[in-house]
């Protein structure tokens, strides 16, 4: 079985802070993980994902998420805030098993201050 | 390319009537996924499809069904509305199915509201 924990519902940075949204999984296998960003009254757009090559990855806007295996966990990171970054962000997981169907946490919205 | 889209975009609809939305996948893209996301339940899946064939199937009533035509288009029903079934239903496409590094990528979602 798989699951995803958002550790947080809402994250509030200041414009041009670094940003740090947390997600913890479980999964029997190994598991392929996603972020994926959704504005508002918008669809969900991919960030970045981890698929067992390296445990570092880079996405777009500048955002990169590691994978730690020992601590379970998926963090999304960026180095800077910009307004445009305020939105929801899911984690996601899937597990490298037959006819896995994806898991979504709740969602972090992450709010930013001018 | 273009995107996976979806119509109509809102919809609004009354108890007990029934409902149909469609999804027109990325080409190329033979996979079809259904999402309903409400702010309690969050994102859930619904079901799949590849090749016609329903391929996988989440934990929700009989009364959410599904289609997909030869050309990968895909058609998700709800018949007896409820006001529960009140939700952003989002659809996405991927080039396979049951391999898990593939990305999905989701359209911009229907609106239904039942009242």
């Amino acid at each position: 079985a798989q699951s995803v924990t958002q550790l947080d519902s809402h994250v509030s940075v200041s414009e041009g802070t670094p940003v740090l949204l947390r997600c913890n999984y479980s999964s029997s296998y190994s598991p392929s993980l996603f972020w994926y960003v959704q504005h508002p009254n918008k669809g969900l757009q991919l960030l970045l994902k981890y698929t067992s090559a390296a445990t570092l990855v880079k996405g777009i806007n500048g955002f990169e998420a590691e994978f730690k295996k020992s601590e379970t966990s998926f963090h999304l990171t960026k180095p800077s805030a910009h307004m445009s970054d305020a939105a929801e962000y899911f984690c996601v997981v899937r597990e490298n098993s037959g006819y896995s169907t994806l898991t979504f946490g709740k969602g972090t919205m992450l709010l930013v201050s001018p | 390319k273009a995107g996976v889209t979806q119509t109509p975009r809102y919809l609004i609809k009354t108890r007990g009537q029934q409902v149909t939305l469609s999804c027109s996948p990325i080409s190329g893209h033979r996979s079809v996924s259904w999402y309903q996301q409400t702010p309690g339940q969050g994102l859930q899946f619904l079901f799949e499809y590849f090749s016609e064939t329903q391929r996988n199937k989440g934990n929700f009533p009989g009364r959410f069904s599904g289609r997909q035509f030869s050309n990968s288009r895909s058609e998700m029903n709800v018949s007896t509305l409820e006001l529960g079934d009140s939700a952003l239903y989002l659809c996405a496409s991927s080039i396979r199915t049951g391999v898990s590094t593939d990305t999905q990528y989701f359209g911009p979602g229907t609106r239904l509201t039942v009242l």
